[in-house]
C-alpha cells in the first residue's frame, strides 16, 4: 500500500531537548515537505526538499533542521531553539516532475512539552 | 505577500442546503488554487484543483481572477461533507509550495 508513514504518532520532549520526528514514502516522489498544524492558523511550512541532498527553508524554519540523504526520508529535527514546539506536524510529498500535482499526506504526529 | 484567506473558522448547515466555504488569495502572478479536505480521523487529501474544472463530491469551485476568489461550492449538503477544508495556492512555477488557509470547519447538521 503505498503511501507517506510519520512515526511516532504522539511524541513528548523535555525542556533542552531535542527529538526526530520520522517521513518515508513509497511513492516514488522526488518533493517531501514539512508543515506545522496550529489551531486557528492552518498549515504553515518548515521545510521542503525537491530532491534528495538538498532542502530550502519554508517559512518558519528557526528552530527545525531536516535532512534528505534518501529519496524516501525526510526526517524533521526539532531542536531546543524551537521555543514553542507544541503543535500537530504533518509530512507531505509530491511528483514535482509535473507541474501541480497533489500533495500527499501522512496521518501527522503530535508533539508536546513534558 | 503572498496570502490565502478563509474567513469562516465554522460554517454549519442544515443537510440539503446549499454551501459556499469561501476563499480569498492575494499573488499577484498566475496562481493555481486547491482545496484539500480533512474527514475526522482521516488524512488531509485533495478535493479539488481549479486546472482541472471538475467537480468531486458535487462540489465544484471556480477561479476568479478579478475578486481573488476561489469560493467552494455545493447545491446541497450531506452529513458525510463535515470536515475541516482548506483552501491552498501554488505559485507559479514548479516549486510545489503550497500557502494554505487557515481552514474551515464545515458541520452539516441532520
Amino acid at each position: 500500500d503505498g503511501g507517506i508513514t510519520q512515526s511516532p504518532k504522539y511524541l513528548f520532549r523535555k525542556e533542552g531537548q531535542n527529538v526526530t520526528l520520522s517521513c518515508e514514502q513509497n511513492l516514488n516522489h522526488d518533493a517531501m515537505y514539512w508543515y506545522r498544524q496550529d489551531p486557528g492558523q492552518g498549515l504553515r511550512l518548515i521545510y521542503y526538499s525537491q530532491i534528495v541532498n538538498d532542502f530550502q527553508k519554508g517559512d518558519i524554519a528557526e528552530g527545525y533542521s531536516v535532512s534528505r540523504e534518501k529519496k524516501e526520508s525526510f526526517p524533521l529535527t526539532v531542536t531546543s531553539a524551537q521555543k514553542n514546539p507544541t503543535a500537530f506536524y504533518l509530512c507531505a510529498s509530491s511528483d514535482n516532475r509535473v507541474r501541480n500535482q497533489p500533495q500527499h499526506f501522512g496521518d501527522g504526529t503530535r508533539l508536546s512539552i513534558l | 505577500a503572498q496570502r490565502v484567506t478563509q474567513p469562516e473558522k465554522l460554517l454549519s448547515v442544515f443537510k440539503g442546503a446549499p454551501v459556499e466555504l469561501k476563499c480569498n488569495y492575494s499573488y499577484s502572478g498566475s496562481p493555481e488554487l486547491f482545496w484539500y479536505v480533512q474527514y475526522s480521523r482521516q488524512r488531509l487529501q485533495l478535493l479539488l484543483r481549479h486546472i482541472s474544472r471538475e467537480s468531486i463530491k458535487g462540489f465544484t469551485a471556480d477561479l476568479n481572477k478579478g475578486e481573488t476568489s476561489f469560493h467552494l461550492k455545493k447545491p446541497f449538503a450531506q452529513e458525510e461533507d463535515s470536515a475541516m477544508y482548506y483552501c491552498a495556492l501554488s505559485r507559479s512555477g514548479n516549486t510545489g509550495k503550497l500557502i494554505f488557509g487557515q481552514g474551515t470547519t464545515l458541520q452539516v447538521k441532520p
